[in-house]
This record gives structure tokens, C-alpha cells and sequence, in this order.
């Protein structure tokens, strides 16, 4: 497809279950963000990717986050011993960052994680 | 502080009227500025960039000042389409392009 894409659309999973969010950018996309959404909350950024640049982490809430970027494209966000407070819209963006400053990210429909 | 700060409203607004939202951002050094529009469980989705000379889209007006570090979204003659959470983006300085969205500013239109 032309956009990004994320899967599953909707995950709900038993509280001290690990869990995978996979982002699939758009091609060529250098740059990949992860962000989460609280209801009725703003976006809060988690991590960024840019090409082989180390990434930043600086948004990830704990160390039972983690992410990868393998080969440059397909993202996988993995949430460790899932905690009720995780329950949130997760959503990915990717982004032309090699065309300057004010090129557009783009969003992908998110992955809605509840944790019962 | 937060990076960056919107005003999160709720704006309840008439059709046909005129409505402006300000974000302020603290980044003296970031780049690049934009507004995003989110519809409700939607994904955010760009409305426009924001340049420091002040652009134009239509109805819509995006405002830069780098001295007071703020920018502005102006909406004229209001549309029941233009309810929405309207998003301040700010893109940081060059290196480590992140980023970083206000909480929003919800908007509501009202017939």
C-alpha cells in the first residue's frame, strides 16, 4: 500500500503479557517515529529513527520498552510485561527526512492496546 | 515545561465565525513548525506548514514568531468540517529531527 500501515489494529491483551506492534513505513520513508495516545490525551513521543543513526529513546516510559528498525523499514515496537496503564493508541509515523526540514510525516492508523 | 504548549480548549465556536489558536514552544533552536488536524479516533493528519513569513491555505493562516517563540493557526468563515483537535508539531533542530506535538486544541463548530 501507499500509506503506513500498522498491525493489529486493535490489541487486547492480559496484564503481564508481552506484546508486538509491527510499523511498516512508507518506502523510502528514512525517518520513523513511534508516538502514544492516552483517550482524550495528546501524542507522546516514544522513539525516533533516522537511517543508521543510533535512535533516540528518549520517550520510552521504562525499560519494559523497546524497538527495533530492521533494515531500515519495518518497525516493531515490543512492550514487556504489559501494565494496565500501557492501554493506549499506539501510532506510528514515518517521514522523508533527506528532503529537508518541512517535508510532511505521515501516520498509520494505529495499534489501540488495551490491557485487561 | 513542556515543549511545546497548546491551549486545550474546548473552542465552541459559531458557523461563519473567525477563530485562532497560539501554540508557544521552548526549543529556541527548533526548525521547523507545522499543524496537524485530528479527527476523533483518527490519526493525525497534516493541515500546513508553517513558515516564518506567514502562509495561507484558503481559510487558514499559520502565523511564525521566533522572537516570542510562538506560532498561530487563524481560521476564517468556519465550517461544521472544521471541528477537530488541531495540533501544534514542532520539528527540532537539525540532527535529531524530532518531533514533538502540543496536546491540542479541541475545536467544535457549532451550527
Amino acid at each position: 500500500g501507499a500509506g503506513v500501515s500498522q498491525s493489529p489494529s486493535n490489541k487486547v491483551t492480559e496484564k503481564g503479557k508481552d506484546v508486538e506492534l509491527r510499523c511498516d513505513p512508507i518506502s523510502g520513508h528514512t525517518a520513523l517515529y513511534w508516538y502514544r495516545q492516552s483517550l482524550g490525551q495528546g501524542l507522546e513521543f516514544l522513539i525516533y529513527f533516522q537511517g543508521n543513526s543510533a535512535p533516540d529513546k528518549s520517550g520510552l516510559p521504562s525499560d519494559r520498552f523497546s524497538a527495533e528498525r530492521t533494515g531500515g523499514s519495518v518497525s516493531t515496537l515490543t512492550i514487556q510485561r504489559t501494565q494496565q496503564e500501557d492501554s493506549a493508541v499506539y501510532l506510528c509515523a514515518s517521514r522523508y527526512r533527506d528532503r529537508g526540514p518541512n517535508t510532511e510525516a505521515f501516520f498509520g492508523q494505529g495499534t489501540r492496546l488495551t490491557v485487561v | 515545561r513542556k515543549e511545546v504548549e497548546q491551549d486545550p480548549g474546548p473552542f465552541n465556536v459559531p458557523e461563519g465565525a473567525t477563530v485562532a489558536f497560539n501554540c508557544t514552544y521552548s526549543n529556541s533552536a527548533s526548525q521547523s513548525f507545522f499543524w496537524y488536524r485530528q479527527d476523533c479516533r483518527k490519526e493525525p493528519k497534516l493541515l500546513m506548514s508553517v513558515y516564518s513569513s506567514g502562509n495561507e491555505d484558503g481559510r487558514f493562516t499559520a502565523q511564525l514568531n521566533r522572537a516570542s517563540q510562538y506560532i498561530s493557526l487563524l481560521i476564517r468563515d468556519s465550517k461544521l468540517s472544521d471541528s477537530a483537535t488541531y495540533l501544534c508539531v514542532v520539528l527540532s533542530n537539525f540532527g535529531n529531527e524530532k518531533l514533538t506535538f502540543g496536546t491540542g486544541t479541541r475545536l467544535t463548530i457549532i451550527p
